[in-house]
């Protein structure tokens, strides 16, 4: 059983589309995120919830829009897609609860094109 | 505000060998610091981490870490690669611990050679 789980894993568009990246995790975590690894492999976090409450969020343009519809579950919507959103995105999840771990655990990440 | 820094893009090494890959970071406090490795086509999995006491930490697969704040230092070491090894390795520090807000390296790609 995966523990943090993303569809799909692979996504080809056009510019101006708008696409969804669903993510679920069956850890029992409180904290998901949301990171973008460019091409260079350079990771940056995009957005974390905890308890469905979004804490993090960071200069992102506001065509991305997370949604937490619960604890398991953080969904990223993109609209009219460009060029520099090509990246591979990466689902996370950890447990804020459980005091200092420090431990992500990620997905196996979505390899996004835009054309 | 806070940085890592891997000097290293890419690194190569013979199966058997020993490995280091350096990491220097740029925080006012006292960081945590953590080593994750991504292996092709896979997400990041985590190595190791350091938030206080002994500075020198145990991770899994053979790696270890030592902490030296004099150098603002946490270099990622493992005395013999195995093939396996082959991997991107992410540096990363947190302010609070919590993995709340990491702020990831550039990462190092390790070839092994056999």
């Amino acid at each position: 059983d995966t523990a943090v789980s993303q569809t799909p894993k692979y996504l080809v568009t056009q510019m101006g589309n708008d696409k969804s990246i669903k993510c679920e995790q069956n850890l029992g975590h409180d904290t998901m995120y949301w990171y973008k690894q460019d091409s260079k492999k350079f990771l940056k976090i995009m957005f974390s919830y905890n308890n469905k409450e979004l804490i993090i969020n960071e200069t992102v343009p506001n065509r991305f829009s997370p949604k937490s519809p619960d604890k398991a579950h953080l969904n990223l919507h993109i609209n009219s897609l460009e060029l520099g959103d090509s990246a591979v995105y990466f689902c996370a999840s950890s447990s804020l609860a459980g005091g200092i771990t420090g431990e992500l655990f990620f997905g196996e990440g979505s390899r996004l094109t835009v054309l | 505000a806070q940085s890592v820094t891997q000097p290293d893009i890419h690194i190569t090494v013979s199966e058997g060998a020993s490995l280091e890959l350096r990491c220097n970071y740029s925080y006012g406090a006292t960081p945590y610091l953590f080593w994750y490795v991504q292996s092709p086509g896979q997400g990041l999995q985590l190595l190791l981490k350091y938030f206080s006491g002994d500075t020198l930490v145990q991770g899994i697969k053979g790696f270890e870490a030592e902490f030296k704040r004099s150098q603002s230092s946490f270099n990622l070491r493992k005395p013999s690669v195995h093939w396996s090894d082959a991997a991107e390795y992410f540096c990363a520090v947190d302010r609070a611990g919590t993995a709340s807000k990491l702020t990831f390296g550039t990462g190092t790609r390790l070839q092994v050679t056999l």
